[in-house]
């Protein structure tokens, strides 16, 4: 199975700040790789996928980067609707998987 | 609009059944792949399933934590995906979230799209 690592495991920023969350594949998954974010009570909403490419209605501040088994996403202005957790998720190989999460808080 | 809607989540003892649905609306149902994810209470993710569509032949895959045990299977007359599951144990208990896989082929990987609400399982003597 290829194991998904996030860090940090939770983050506390201000409103502004530039936040980057790191995601480390086990073994190569080329740029099949998805990043969610989940609030309180609902379901995981797609953020960016193939890496670096924003789903549709997604604002342009959140941005993807990386291949292989380093990959980044960067929220570029934290915003108080921006708390939740955050998931990098594998789909180049089964089982899928999920990395272990990252919790944004405002400060 | 395109939805996703699960049902059929309740209190069910170990070693009990449960049938899982998740009703498709706003899209070609058929032309699509569909997978079933699970989030245990204060957990992460976890993928457990995903159908392919009738041009792979309905074929299934699972997660080792359920196969087995649960079992995939549609209907795309009727727009559903079901998820049987047997032998429940009290590690099954979990929000189990519905997905549509975007760009998934018998050539290409895609990713989920859209997904549901959820539907919860409890497994509880």
């Amino acid at each position: 199975d290829i194991q998904m690592t996030q860090s940090p495991s939770s983050l506390s920023a201000s409103v502004g700040d530039r936040v980057t969350i790191t995601c480390r594949a086990s073994q190569g998954v080329s740029s099949h790789l998805a990043w969610f974010q989940q609030q309180p009570g609902k379901a995981p909403k797609p953020l960016i996928y193939a890496a670096s490419s924003l789903q549709s209605g997604v604002p342009s501040k959140f941005s993807g980067s990386g291949s292989g088994t380093y990959f980044t996403l960067t929220i570029s202005s934290l915003q108080p609707e921006d708390f939740g957790t955050y998931y990098c998720q594998q789909y180049t190989g089964y089982p899928l998987t999920f990395g272990g999460g990252t919790k944004v808080e405002i400060k | 609009e395109v939805q996703l809607v699960e049902s059929g989540g309740g209190l069910v003892q170990p070693g009990g059944s449960l049938r899982l649905s998740c009703a498709a609306s706003g899209f070609t149902f058929s032309d699509y792949y569909m997978d079933w994810v699970r989030q245990a209470p204060g957990k992460g993710l976890e993928w457990i399933s995903r159908s392919r569509n009738k041009a792979n032949s309905y074929t299934t895959e699972y997660a080792a934590s359920v196969k087995g045990r649960f079992t995939l299977s549609r209907d795309d007359s009727e727009n559903s995906l079901y998820l049987q599951m047997n032998s429940l144990k009290t590690e099954d208990t979990a929000v189990y979230y519905c997905a549509r896989c975007l760009y998934c082929s018998s050539s290409t990987w895609g990713y989920m799209d859209v997904w549901g609400k959820g539907t919860t399982v409890t497994v509880s003597s």
